[in-house]
C-alpha cells in the first residue's frame, strides 16, 4: 500500500522557536492534510491543502502542498507550550468519500520552557 | 468533537472474550471509519462504511468485524480479543465533498 514518510519522528525545542516538519510519499495525492493530536484525544484537522503548490496559513501555522503532489510541509512559528502534541500528515486521493486517508506516523513535538 | 461519541472510553478485557466498541455520530455523515493507533505504526484503517449495511475492509481487518444498521452508529467487534489488539481505537466520519475526517476521542482497549 501507499506509504507516507513523515519526519522528524520527534522534536525537542525551546519555547519561541520555529518548527518545521515534512511528509513525502511515493504516490501522488490530490489532497494533503495536517492534523494535531493532544494527549487522550483524537486528531483534529489543522490545515487542508487541495492544489499543487498551494500555501495555506492558519494563525502561526503554514503548510504547503508540494508541486510534485508527493510531499507537504508544516511550519509552526514562535512555538508556545500548547503546541505540544503529535502532528500527523495525511494524504487523500479524492476530496471526500470512501477511500481512507493514508497517514504518516506522526511527529512528536515537545517544548522545553 | 461533540458530534462523535465513542464508548466506552476505556476497557480492560480478557483474552478470548468478544468486545464491541461503539461509535455514534450526530453529523449525519455518510462515511464512517475505524482506526487503531499504536506506537511506531501511526493510524491504521481497520474497516470503513459508506452507508447503512455497506462496509469494507481496511488495511488491518483480520480479527475485526463491523456493522452499521443505522446512519449514526458504527460498531466494531473483536470476535475473540487477543493481546495484539491492545490499542487505542478511533472512529472517524466524513461526508462527500469534504476533505479529511472528524475523529472521536478514542477508546483505549487493553487485552490481558
Amino acid at each position: 500500500g501507499q506509504q507516507l514518510n513523515q519526519s522528524p519522528q520527534s522534536m525537542f525545542i525551546q519555547e519561541g522557536e520555529d518548527v518545521s516538519m515534512n511528509c513525502t510519499s511515493s504516490s501522488i495525492f490530490n489532497t494533503w492534510l495536517w492534523y494535531k493530536q493532544d494527549p487522550g484525544e483524537g486528531p483534529v484537522l489543522l490545515i487542508a491543502l487541495y492544489k499543487a503548490g498551494e500555501l495555506t496559513s492558519n494563525g502561526r501555522l503554514t503548510a504547503q502542498f508540494g508541486i510534485t503532489r508527493k510531499d507537504s510541509f508544516l511550519n509552526i512559528s514562535a512555538s508556545i507550550p500548547s503546541d505540544v502534541g503529535i502532528y500527523f500528515c495525511a494524504g487523500q486521493l479524492s476530496g471526500g468519500g470512501a477511500d481512507g486517508l493514508t497517514f504518516g506516523k506522526g511527529t512528536h513535538l515537545i517544548i522545553q520552557p | 468533537d461533540a458530534g462523535i461519541t465513542q464508548s466506552p472510553r476505556h476497557k480492560v478485557t480478557e483474552t478470548g472474550t468478544p468486545v464491541t466498541l461503539r461509535c455514534h455520530q450526530t453529523e449525519n455523515h455518510r462515511y464512517m471509519y475505524w482506526y487503531r493507533q499504536d506506537p511506531g505504526h501511526g493510524l491504521r484503517l481497520i474497516h470503513y462504511s459508506y452507508g447503512v449495511k455497506d462496509t469494507d475492509k481496511g488495511e488491518v481487518s483480520d480479527g475485526y468485524s463491523v456493522s452499521r444498521s443505522k446512519t449514526e452508529d458504527f460498531l466494531l467487534t473483536l470476535e475473540s480479543a487477543t493481546s495484539s489488539q491492545t490499542s487505542v481505537y478511533f472512529c472517524a466520519t466524513n461526508t462527500a465533498g469534504t476533505a479529511g475526517y472528524t475523529f472521536g476521542s478514542g477508546t483505549r482497549l487493553t487485552v490481558v
